[in-house]
């Protein structure tokens, strides 16, 4: 158990919809990431959050969109979704201090019909 | 822009006997670390190991080692002892020092099959 939970594990909506997933980081890190899984495009980045503000970001679309909230849980946003939204999406946490490694939590399993 | 290259998409191995993953990255940085992450069929990605690239011991966690080339660019996996369970997707990835930019840019993966 990596301490990352995200819900929900998995999520099925119909392509036009918002979808918002849910990530609760390792007690203690206040740095969270986004990161999508696909068949054609791998592992991606798409943001980074540091105690509440974004700190990075990666190839994200414009329809998506992120935030941390005080109790350092955060929640990404999709919305008009597409077919090719289909994917898996993670969300890691780390501890500050240069190098620490990231920890992820089981993913959200994201499809779109 | 940082780069991972992992050029065996996939890699088979006899249970017990040994498998070296190969990892290849482009930088033009000194001060970064890399990381193998392994997913199994269950979707989790786990950590594996670890390395700093100042250091140049490599590192080592029990059946799981690294040879990093830090000339040559280049970070292989070696299991030892193979096991059912190793059985997986690995990942290399890589990471920037900067605090700016610490954002994991992963390889395309080996998904590791270990005949019993």
């Amino acid at each position: 158990d990596s301490g990352v939970t995200q819900t929900p594990k998995h999520l099925i909506t119909a392509t036009g919809q918002r979808v918002t997933l849910r990530c609760s980081p390792r007690s203690g890190d206040l740095s969270v990431y986004w990161y999508q899984q696909s068949l054609d495009q791998g592992l991606q980045f798409l943001i980074q959050y540091y105690n509440g503000e974004e700190r990075a970001k990666g190839n994200i679309l414009e329809r998506f969109s992120a935030q941390q909230f005080p109790d350092l849980h955060s929640e990404l946003n999709l919305s008009s979704l597409e077919l090719g939204d289909s994917a898996l999406y993670f969300c890691a946490s780390s501890s500050s201090g240069s190098g620490q490694p990231q920890h992820f939590g089981d993913g959200t399993r994201l499809s779109i019909l | 822009a940082q780069t991972v290259t992992q050029s065996q998409p996939e890699m088979s191995v006899q249970e017990a006997e040994t498998v070296t993953l190969s990892c290849t990255y482009d930088t033009s940085e000194s001060d970064y670390y890399l990381f193998w992450y392994k997913q199994p069929p269950s979707r989790q990605m786990i950590l594996v190991i670890r390395q700093e690239a100042y250091k140049q011991q490599n590192a080592t966690e029990n059946r799981f080692s690294v040879n990093f080339q830090k000339a040559a660019k280049s970070f292989s996996l070696k299991i030892s002892d193979s096991q059912l369970g190793d059985a997986a997707m690995y990942f290399c990835a890589y990471r920037s020092a900067n605090q700016g930019a610490q954002k994991l840019v992963f390889g395309q993966g080996t998904r590791l099959t270990i005949n019993p």
